[in-house]
């Protein structure tokens, strides 16, 4: 029972145009979205999360979108940069008291020079 | 800020060892996590200590697995009488606060031969 869906497994973008990487959910319980990256042999490295009282939420070059109706979260990167290249998960929690989260199964992201 | 630490990065053993993992989380961080990610997905959570106490474990941690953090700092994972199908990557992750973005570290990867 896969909670948290990213069915894209890899995406491949020109550097400096748009990167969308796409999640949806099954859980109406989540309240709380995150999205992480992933270089190999490296830990996930914490990006961007939203909360499920807003709809946007933007850092730099990163936005995340939340579509509750839609049970839908996007990230995008704009511009996207070659450094962007690596495995992106998102992740999504129905406890902040906790902080168990559960994770898609990533989407690897390629950005072409 | 030094980072999650996780020792040692990689292990091989054979089916039927025992292995003991190690966890050091950033120093002021109270919380603690581990997860387990196998090839083509996300990590799953495993367990989580607040300061010294164990406050939840997955189904997915069977009778085999114990973890530990017997002074609320490091981490201890063992596997008792490995199998095949616990060779995957495990990560340890702390947090500052109950919803603070988790910090990974960049794994043990077990191998079982």
């Amino acid at each position: 029972d896969q909670q948290v869906k990213q069915n894209s497994p890899s995406l491949s973008v020109q550097e400096g145009r748009i990167s969308i990487l796409n999640c949806d959910y099954t859980n109406s319980m989540f309240d709380y979205f995150l999205w992480y990256k992933k270089y190999p042999a490296e830990g996930p490295t914490f990006l961007i999360s939203i909360s499920s009282i807003k709809d946007k939420n933007e850092d730099g070059r990163f936005t995340v979108f939340l579509n509750k109706s839609a049970k839908h979260l996007s990230l995008h990167i704009v511009p996207s940069q070659p450094g962007d290249s690596a495995v992106y998960f998102c992740a999504a929690s129905a406890d902040r008291a906790t902080n168990k989260l559960i994770f898609g199964t990533g989407t690897l992201l390629a950005v072409q020079p | 800020d030094t980072g999650v630490s996780q020792d040692p990065r990689h292990k091989i053993t054979k089916r039927g060892q025992n292995v003991t993992f190690r966890c050091d989380p950033i120093s002021e961080h109270n919380r603690l996590y581990w997860y387990r990610q196998t090839l083509g997905q996300g990590p799953e959570f495993l367990t989580y200590f607040q300061n010294e106490a164990q406050l939840e474990k997955s189904r997915l941690l069977s009778d085999r697995f114990s973890a530990e953090r017997p002074k609320g700092s490091f981490s201890t994972l063992e596997i008792q009488r490995t199998e095949q199908g616990d060779s995957a990557m495990y990560l340890c992750a702390s947090s500052l606060m109950s919803d603070s973005p988790l910090h990974f570290g960049n794994g043990t990867r077990l191998t079982v031969t």
